[in-house]
């Protein structure tokens, strides 16, 4: 069954590097687009970006100059990478697929030194 | 960008009682969707394409609008939906964004 599963470092120190993976099952990145989706702590959804079926990626404008997403087809793996973290990029992060239908456990992320 | 604005922000509603919520798009979205999130979980996807009954989902949900406006529909309040519901658009051309939000309680 369709399944995705993030994965990550708990706690991140400010002005460092995050890199999460979202590692999937049941179906090919190859075939199925895959977006990134935060949530600070007490607070709504944040589209973050995507990365298409064909390889290609879209941002969120506001978080494009510090964010990449990429993959390993062969691994089944997509990776989410963002610079220069702050406070305010503390939350969860989640991935789905088809348009939300399907989600991610999430992963609690903190930036804090 | 296109904001979706969604209210109400917070309401309660008794076991029976028929709940909805609006979110009002700044331009043209081609369809929206609603997503269901209960406190520690990832959020569930209740409809589609505007209209359409994600599978699982209890028929007393229902999704309708067209152009700038949209809403979601609850026939009768059960108590097993509490929860904070959010719209998201899908028009042609990324960012996806969401709504910020309507936190449902039951009386």
């Amino acid at each position: 069954q369709v399944q995705l599963k993030e994965s990550g470092p708990g706690l991140v120190q400010p002005s460092q590097t995050l890199s999460l993976t979202c590692t999937v099952s049941g179906f090919s990145l190859t075939s199925y687009n895959v977006h990134w989706v935060r949530q600070p702590p007490g607070k709504g959804l944040e589209w973050m970006g995507v990365i298409w079926s064909g390889g290609n990626t879209d941002y969120n404008s506001a978080l494009k100059p510090r964010l990449s997403i990429s993959r390993d087809t062969s691994k089944s793996q997509v990776f989410l990478t963002m610079n220069s973290l702050q406070t305010e990029d503390t939350g969860i992060y989640y991935c789905n697929r088809n348009r939300g239908y399907y989600w991610g456990q999430g992963v609690m992320v903190t930036v804090s030194s | 960008e296109i904001v979706l604005t969604q209210s109400p922000t917070t309401t309660a509603a008794s076991p029976g009682e028929k709940v909805t919520i609006t979110c009002l798009a700044s331009s043209s979205v081609s369809n929206m969707y609603w997503y269901q999130q209960k406190s520690g979980a990832s959020p569930k996807l209740l409809i589609y394409s505007t209209s359409s009954l994600a599978s699982g989902v209890p028929d007393r949900f229902s999704g309708s609008g067209s152009g700038t406006s949209y809403s979601l529909t609850i026939n009768t309040m059960e108590a097993e939906d509490a929860a904070t519901y959010y719209c998201q658009q899908w028009s042609s051309n990324p960012p996806f964004t969401f709504g910020s939000g309507t936190k449902l309680e039951i009386k």
